[in-house]
């Protein structure tokens, strides 16, 4: 089956610790992304990442880290220095990449990961 | 300022009646509009999108949406909702030059039977 999964589902982490949360997919996308979603709110885009090796912070990116070495790949690290980071987080990827391309293609979501912070 | 408005946090509906599910955008250029749902506790699905022509674009599960450019509307609807149908519906305007999509912050739909 293609399509992008998210581990773990649920995460608990207590203060001063890093987190990593996975993102994988297997639909050959070039561009994926990471949203944290908060209750009542829209999404909010925190990294993106159009192509291997390459990745653009997003509106909220303070406090959090990402790398993109391979394709299917694009974990996300909340650090100690994000203080407020209870939230649900989302994991999406595109077809679309940054040049001659299509840029409207929809986003495929993962199933989420839920971290909460003792 | 890029922004959307869902104007509605809350949406209730009868099952078998129309619905509508409102919003409203300013940003810059001519954006290409989508619509997601989301389910409980599960990330966002597409609906539809879009891109040019018919004002009128048809989706997944019986929703359409209707552009209106001179209002920046792109309201989501669907002529007989199902008690299915109650989800969190999300409307995105995504910016052509990067792939970056700015979301609502959401309207929940109620359909009761």
């Amino acid at each position: 089956d293609g399509g992008i999964t998210q581990s773990p589902k649920y995460l608990f982490r207590k203060e001063g610790q890093n987190v990593t949360l996975s993102c994988e997919q297997n639909l050959n996308h070039d561009a994926m992304y990471w949203y944290r979603q908060d209750p009542g709110q829209g999404l909010r885009l925190i990294y993106y990442s159009q192509i291997v090796n390459d990745f653009q912070k997003g509106d909220i990116a303070e406090g959090y880290s990402v790398s993109r070495e391979k394709k299917e790949s694009f974990p996300l690290t909340v650090t100690s220095a994000q203080k407020n980071p209870t939230a649900f987080y989302l994991c999406a990827s595109s077809i679309g990449g940054t040049s001659g391309g299509n840029f409207y293609n929809e986003q495929f979501f993962g199933p989420g990961t839920r971290l909460t912070v003792l | 300022a890029q922004s959307v408005a869902q104007p509605e946090d809350q949406v209730n509906v009868a099952e078998g009646n129309p619905l509508t599910v409102k919003c409203t955008y300013s940003v810059s250029g001519n954006p290409y509009l989508f619509w997601y749902v989301q389910y409980p506790n599960r990330g966002l699905q597409f609906l539809l999108k879009y891109i040019t022509g018919d004002n009128l674009v048809k989706g997944s599960y019986g929703f359409e949406a209707e552009f209106n450019k001179s209002q920046t509307s792109f309201h989501l609807k669907k002529p007989s909702a199902l008690v299915s149908d109650s989800a969190l519906y999300f409307c995105a305007p995504l910016l052509y030059n990067f792939n970056k999509f700015y979301f609502g912050s959401g309207t929940k739909l109620n359909v009761k039977p």
